[in-house]
């Protein structure tokens, strides 16, 4: 099935630790975001890209990082110097070019959780 | 920034009544969207309407799009409880080589049996 897949769904980090969740989409898209949700709020932008090998900061970048070796991966690290990461994160795609057709899809998330 | 803000931030209703949600952006969009989320789970997306569209239906959702007062509202007729979830409206702005989609925080919808 076409879609976009996130693991792990539920990941515990320690103090200090980095930790990495990946990001599969096999729709073919150009364009990939990582977006960080906490409870009750919207989405932020953490990062995306629009095509391999380059990607952009969002708004809250600090603390994480990304990379788009390839179309259909985009794996995003939490980094220990991200001193509030525990939420929701959620990766999504979308094409790009077709501006006023663009739809975004969403994997399923990755809870974060400090212990 | 655009971001869209959603209106109310929670709606309780009974089942078979409709619910209308309102997004209000600040600067000039190409489309608005409109997506839903259960609990815990991604977001799905419902309906797009482009900046030059001002109404557009797909099955019980009719959504309205004003770009002179900056506001799309979202309609949801004879409700569910399986209707019971958060909606978001993102706002898509592109141009001069740049792309920004931005999401509001989303109103929480109480579908009640």
């Amino acid at each position: 099935d076409g879609g976009i897949t996130q693991s792990p769904k539920y990941l515990f980090r320690k103090e200090g630790q980095n930790v990495t969740l990946s990001c599969e989409q096999n729709l073919n898209h150009d364009a990939m975001y990582w977006y960080r949700q906490d409870p009750g709020q919207g989405l932020r932008l953490i990062y995306y890209s629009q095509i391999v090998n380059d990607f952009q900061k969002g708004d809250i970048a600090e603390g994480y990082s990304v990379s788009r070796e390839k179309k259909e991966s985009f794996p995003l690290t939490v980094t220990s110097a991200q001193k509030n990461p525990t939420a929701f994160y959620l990766c999504a795609s979308s094409s790009v070019g077709r501006v006023s057709g663009n739809t975004i899809y969403f994997g399923e998330g990755s809870w974060l959780t400090v212990v | 920034s655009q971001q869209g803000e959603e209106d109310p931030q929670a709606l309780s209703i009974q089942e078979g009544e409709n619910a209308t949600m309102n997004c209000s952006y600040k600067t000039s969009i190409n489309n608005l969207q409109w997506y839903r989320q259960n609990s815990g789970r991604g977001l799905v997306h419902l309906i797009l309407i482009r900046s030059n569209e001002r109404e557009k239906h797909s099955g019980r959702l009719r959504v309205t799009l004003d770009t002179s007062k900056k506001s799309s509202s979202l309609l949801i007729t004879a409700s569910r409880a399986a209707d019971t979830a958060s909606y978001f409206c993102a706002t898509v702005w592109s141009g001069a080589g740049s792309y920004q989609l931005t999401f509001g925080k989303g109103t929480k919808l109480s579908v009640i049996p």
